[in-house]
């Protein structure tokens, strides 16, 4: 069965320090990864995607993400950290021929000032 | 382009009621799909379409229905309310893709929706 996992429910970082929010998945043949924002009362926006090649993936917002095979994880970082990035982090995966993304429960990223 | 537009934005319903939560997108896109989202749950699909007449179930599907006439509206009726559909709904859409779904959703604002 195809998951995916954030282990940390809450990650808070001081402004202007690189940030990392984690996840890990678990599927079936070659993933497709993502990763989602949701800034308060608002929908989810998407910030970056792994398909296929180059294994660091570049996104919105000075966000990338590293896909690491051998340890199944998709790893959301930035450099510097602003206040403004503080919000609710989605990592989904999908395999093969599946319609439907596979959501993890989501990190909530507090950037201090 | 507006996206993905949802209505209403907020609504309080009594048990037992019904009703039904308008989604539609203007990015001419095949797949479309309706979440929940639960505090500390993440979201749950419940429903799920690839096209115009073509809809499919999704984690969560028990009471609520779906239909997809056309390719711009995605509508999720609830009958008979209950205190567990108090929820966040949104609604999403994506460029389909031949095999699997590696095109990102568009989400649209959400409706909060409030069982009593």
């Amino acid at each position: 069965a195809q998951s995916v996992a954030q282990p940390e429910d809450q990650v808070n970082v001081a402004e202007g320090n690189p940030l990392t929010v984690k996840c890990t998945y678990s599927v079936s043949g070659n993933p497709y990864l993502f990763w989602y924002v949701q800034y308060p009362n608002r929908g989810l926006q998407f910030l970056l995607k792994y398909i296929t090649g180059d294994n660091l993936v570049k996104g919105s917002y000075g966000f990338e993400a590293e896909f690491n095979k051998s340890q199944t994880s998709f790893h959301l970082k930035k450099p510097s950290a602003l206040v403004s990035d503080s919000a609710l982090y989605f990592c989904a995966v999908t395999a093969g021929n599946n319609r439907k993304l596979i959501w993890g429960l989501g990190t909530s990223l507090a950037v201090n000032p | 382009n507006a996206g993905v537009t949802q209505t209403p934005k907020f609504r309080i319903l009594k048990i037992g009621q019904s009703m039904t939560l308008q989604c539609t997108q203007d990015m001419n896109h095949n797949y479309m799909y309706w979440y929940r989202q639960d505090p500390g749950m993440g979201l749950k699909l419940i429903y799920y379409s690839v096209g115009a007449g073509i809809t499919d179930k999704g984690e969560v599907p028990n009471g609520y229905n779906v239909s997809r006439s056309t390719t711009e509206d995605f509508p999720l009726r609830l009958e008979l309310a209950a205190p567990s559909q108090t929820s966040v709904y949104f609604c999403a859409s994506s460029r389909g893709s031949t095999g699997g779904s590696y095109n990102e959703q568009f989400f649209g604002p959400g409706t909060r929706l409030t069982v009593l």
